[in-house]
């Protein structure tokens, strides 16, 4: 069964900085590009990052260009997010998602596997 | 970014009630479009993708449709466990967007 499970969220103050991990099981995620998508009750889902299969390919929400960083090891089969210059406008239910298709260098497939999130808050 | 709008966002139906929800992009997304369901407290759970193919394992019972900028979710005979919040995706263009939701009760 393939399963994510984010892991790294808390709370933290404004302008801080924190790494989220999504760990795979079940799946090789070499094969697979991942995606970030966060969650609010305001906002909704709201797509945050994307790093294609083969890590060559990152695109970035708006809100976040410039301040969170996609990496992935595959040695290790996890995905990371690192967040820096945290906003209050960050506090979120963030997941993990695997797309559903092989081999994509391109946000353009759904996302056939979530992990069950981390939550990030965002206060003084 | 692609605007997408959902409508209603609630809505009560019967056991047995045929429920459809609709999802209208800003622009022309080809079909591009993906529907999940969201219970409560779990991830999102796609349904179907490019509009009309169904994942599988998803019931029969739901069903998509429509290109270019409109599209509807159906249900064509609602059951207890379809209380969820289903939202549409397009991924058409970079960033992907989700509509806000459509919460969906059983009366």
């Amino acid at each position: 069964q393939v399963r994510l499970k984010e892991s790294g969220g808390g709370v933290v103050q404004p302008g801080g900085s924190l790494r989220l991990t999504c760990d795979a099981s079940g799946v090789t995620l070499s094969s697979f590009a991942m995606h970030w998508v966060r969650q609010t009750p305001q906002k909704g889902l709201e797509w945050v990052a994307f790093i294609s299969f083969d890590g060559k390919n990152k695109y970035y929400g708006g809100s976040v260009r410039g301040r969170f960083v996609v990496s992935r090891d595959d040695s290790t089969n996890a995905i990371f997010l690192e967040m820096r210059g945290l906003r209050g406008d960050d506090t979120a239910l963030y997941f993990c998602a695997k797309d559903r298709d092989t081999g994509s260098f391109h946000p353009w497939t759904p996302y056939d596997v979530w992990g069950q999130g981390t939550m990030v808050t965002v206060s003084s | 970014d692609i605007q997408m709008t959902q409508s209603p966002s609630s809505l009560s139906a019967s056991v047995g009630d045929r429920v459809t929800v609709d999802c209208r992009a800003s622009e022309t997304i080809s079909n591009y479009l993906s529907w999940y369901k969201q219970e409560p407290g779990k991830a999102p759970q796609l349904l179907i993708s490019r509009a009309s193919a169904l994942e599988t394992g998803v019931p029969a019972r739901f069903s998509g449709s429509g290109s270019g900028m409109e599209f509807t979710l159906t249900i064509t005979s609602l059951q207890p466990e379809d209380i969820a919040t289903y939202y549409c995706q397009q991924t058409y263009r970079i960033p992907p967007t989700f509509g806000h939701g459509t919460r969906v009760e059983v009366k």
